[in-house]
């Protein structure tokens, strides 16, 4: 079936270094919704792309949509020790939204 | 508006035992989920309803069930608990946007820390 793959699993970086975790799928998506997960809790919404190439940006955070809108990518700039989480990418199948397995980003002082 | 609240927050089971893990959203959404995260691990759909009276089967649905007779309630039911079933629990809502190509954002609940020893 389609699935929506997220690399890397785990990113170590230096406080202020910055950080990319890169999403895609076998098929095409109508779009791409981004979540993070903070230790502990629950994972909350940050954005959703839907036109090919698009970019968005949430102050340090850069989302990117795909030309073919099979791969997305999410680059925080300068991380900061409160962007410390999971970041998950979803893409809807048929009528269910299908979740990457997630980055976890770790960020050293 | 609460959002999305899920009971208990923290529950022990035996093998063989039932619960219902309870999930209630205030926002008048007509779609609910059902995930498990396993440690370390991404979100799986177990099961999900499109309205009151309408479920699905997600992933990994067995060895759970759901009913959804209200817009706000969408419990799930463990029958025979398996330590396999050790995860965490998230319900979630969303409301369709009913825009072609643009998918709602969903809604999540603090979730359920569920252990089968």
């Amino acid at each position: 079936g389609q699935q929506v793959m997220q690399i890397p699993q785990y990113q170590h970086v230096q406080e202020g270094e910055d950080f990319t975790t890169y999403c895609n799928s076998s098929t095409t998506l109508s779009n791409i919704q981004w979540y993070k997960q903070r230790p502990g809790g629950h994972p909350v919404f940050l954005i959703q792309l839907v036109k090919s190439g698009e970019v968005k940006k949430q102050k340090r955070l850069t989302f990117q949509f795909g030309e073919a809108k099979k791969n997305s990518s999410l680059h925080i700039t300068a991380t900061q020790t409160t962007d410390v989480g999971t970041y998950f990418c979803a893409g809807p199948v048929d009528d269910k939204i299908i979740f990457g397995k997630g980055t976890r980003l770790h960020i050293l002082p | 508006n609460a959002g999305v609240t899920q009971t208990p927050k923290f529950r022990i089971l035996k093998i063989g035992q039932s619960m219902t893990l309870q999930c209630t959203q205030d926002m008048n959404h007509n779609y609910m989920y059902w995930y498990r995260q396993d440690p370390g691990m991404g979100l799986k759909l177990i099961y999900y309803s499109v309205g009151a009276g309408i479920t699905d089967k997600g992933e990994v649905p067995n060895g759970y069930n759901v009913s959804r007779s209200t817009t706000e309630d969408f419990p799930l039911r463990l029958e025979l608990a398996a330590p396999s079933q050790t995860s965490v629990y998230f319900c979630a809502s969303s409301y369709p946007t009913l825009v072609a190509g643009v998918a709602d954002t969903q809604y999540f609940g603090p979730g359920t820390r569920l252990t089968v020893l």
